[in-house]
C-alpha cells in the first residue's frame, strides 16, 4: 500500500458526460502527478500540482482540467468524454515538487470506461 | 522529440533464471532515470532512480545499469520468482527549460512472465 487513494476505482459512463476522479496524496506529500494508461499504451503524464499550485503540464486535453485542494487532495475532471478516454488513471504523490529524485508513489488507479 | 523504447516488449523466462531488459532513450537534457514496476490493474513501483553520475544501482534481485554516453539503461533481475511477473517501466526526466520543470517520459514496457 502506497499511502495514495483514488476513488472511484472503477467508473463506466456514456460518451459526451462528465467525470471527476479523486485522488489523496500521502501524508506529508505535498506534489500530485496525474497519468493516463490505455490499453496497451505507456503512462501519459498529465499534470501535476504542488502545494496548490500547477507545477508542470504534460500531454492533458483541453476537455481535461484538474485542481489540487488546500487539503492537498486533487481532483481530475474529465468532460465531453470519448470512447478513446477510457483507460487507467493514476495519481502518484511526492514531497516535493521540482527536485527531479524525489521518489513518486502512485495510487491504485482508477479505471474509466466510456460506452 | 524525447523518446524511451524498450525491449524487448515481452519476455518469458524460467523461474530462477536471470534476465536483462533494455531502455534505449533520447530525452534531452537528461536528468534522471528511472524503473518501475508495475503488476497488471496496479500502479507502478519504483525500483531504482539514477542520476547522471550512477552507472549501477541495485534494489535487492534487481541492479539497474545506465550509460549516460551511450544514452542506455538496463535493469538485470536475478534468480527470478514468480512475483517478478510484471510490467517493467523505463521512465526518462529531462528538464523542460521554457516550462522550467521537470518532464518525465514513459517507456511502453516491458511485460515479464515467470513460469515455473
Amino acid at each position: 500500500d502506497s499511502g495514495v487513494t483514488q476513488t472511484p476505482k472503477h467508473l463506466i459512463t456514456a460518451t459526451g458526460q462528465r467525470v471527476t476522479l479523486r485522488c489523496s496524496p500521502r501524508s506529508g506529500d505535498l506534489s500530485v502527478y496525474w497519468y493516463q494508461q490505455s490499453l496497451d499504451q505507456g503512462l501519459q503524464f498529465l499534470i501535476q500540482y504542488y502545494n496548490g499550485e500547477e507545477r508542470a503540464k504534460g500531454n492533458i486535453l483541453e476537455r481535461f482540467s484538474a485542481q489540487q485542494f488546500p487539503d492537498l487532495h486533487s481532483e481530475l475532471n474529465l468532460s465531453s468524454l470519448e470512447l478513446g478516454d477510457s483507460a487507467l488513471y493514476f495519481c502518484a504523490s511526492s514531497v516535493g515538487g521540482s527536485e527531479p529524485t524525489y521518489e513518486q508513489y502512485f495510487g491504485p488507479g482508477t479505471r474509466l470506461t466510456v460506452t | 522529440k524525447n523518446q524511451v523504447e524498450q525491449s524487448p516488449q515481452s519476455l518469458i523466462i524460467l523461474e530462477g533464471k536471470n534476465c536483462t531488459l533494455q531502455c534505449n532513450y533520447t530525452v534531452s537534457p537528461f536528468s534522471n532515470l528511472r524503473w518501475y514496476k508495475q503488476d497488471t490493474g496496479r500502479g507502478p513501483v519504483s525500483l531504482t532512480i539514477m542520476t547522471f553520475s550512477e552507472n549501477t544501482k541495485s534494489n535487492g534481485r534487481y541492479t539497474a545499469t545506465l550509460d549516460a554516453d551511450t544514452k542506455q539503461s538496463s535493469l538485470h533481475i536475478t534468480a527470478s520468482q514468480l512475483s517478478d511477473s510484471a510490467s517493467y517501466i523505463c521512465v526518462v526526466s529531462a528538464l523542460d527549460l521554457g516550462a522550467g520543470s521537470y518532464q518525465l517520459t514513459f517507456g511502453k514496457g516491458t511485460k515479464l512472465s515467470v513460469i515455473p
